[in-house]
């Protein structure tokens, strides 16, 4: 069964910590995404990754930063978390095909207190 | 720069009823594709349709069904006698086609869906 997998479903953490938000794919995806999910906003595109070390500003990368080492592995990283970044954070990949289905993860909850 | 409209925020309807949501988009590419996705309580969204801007033909999967019209920018997607487990939240999507990195996809903002018994 193939799988997206981040670390936690549930996150508090105080203004001003650094943040990590790790996902991991069993699938050998290329590509990996980054969204931020609020209600009526829908999904917004932080970063994507088509490749080990590349990565690509999504719609609303501010505040946000990630890191790719592993073709496996794509962190993202809040610096200094915010208040405003309370929201849902959803992973994502896709194979290098075009326009082919994206594999989510089951998402983390990050509250920013 | 590409768009998508959901314009129903939230639909209560009772078990068994059929309910359609909407999607519209917006986008200059005459090359795109199209999703539907299902995001249940447990938080993962989950795949239903694609479609490509060049196939109008309207799919049937089981009690799904989705309508696609081009001169109205429509991407609707019917679910027929609903069920208690249909209650989630429905996103539309829009990729462009494009080489190379890519597979981006612009989201509506959802509908939630509430079936009751």
């Amino acid at each position: 069964d193939v799988k997206v997998t981040q670390s936690s479903r549930y996150l508090v953490k105080r203004t001003g910590e650094k943040v990590f938000l790790e996902c991991v794919q069993d699938m050998d995806h290329e590509n990996m995404f980054w969204y931020r999910q609020d209600p009526g906003l829908g999904l917004r595109l932080i970063y994507f990754s088509y490749d080990v070390k590349m990565k690509e500003k999504g719609d609303i990368p501010e505040g946000y930063s990630v890191s790719r080492e592993k073709k496996e592995r794509f962190s993202l990283i809040l610096e200094s978390a915010s208040t405003n970044q309370t929201s849902m954070y959803l992973c994502a990949s896709t194979p290098r095909v075009m326009n082919t289905e994206a594999f989510f993860g089951q998402g983390t909850r990050l509250t920013v207190v | 720069a590409q768009k998508v409209t959901q314009a129903q925020t939230e639909i209560s309807v009772v078990e068994k009823e059929d309910v359609t949501l909407d999607c519209v988009y917006e986008t200059r590419d005459t090359t795109y594709y199209l999703f539907w996705y299902k995001q249940p309580p447990s938080g993962e969204l989950v795949f239903l349709i694609r479609r490509n801007s060049f196939d109008e033909q309207n799919e049937i999967s089981g009690r799904y069904s989705w309508n696609f019209q081009k001169s109205t920018s429509s991407f609707n997607f019917t679910i027929t006698a609903s069920q208690v487990v249909d209650s989630a939240v429905y996103f539309c999507a829009l990729s462009e086609a494009q080489v190379g990195a890519g597979n981006m996809l612009t989201f509506g903002g959802g509908t939630r869906l509430m079936v009751k018994p």
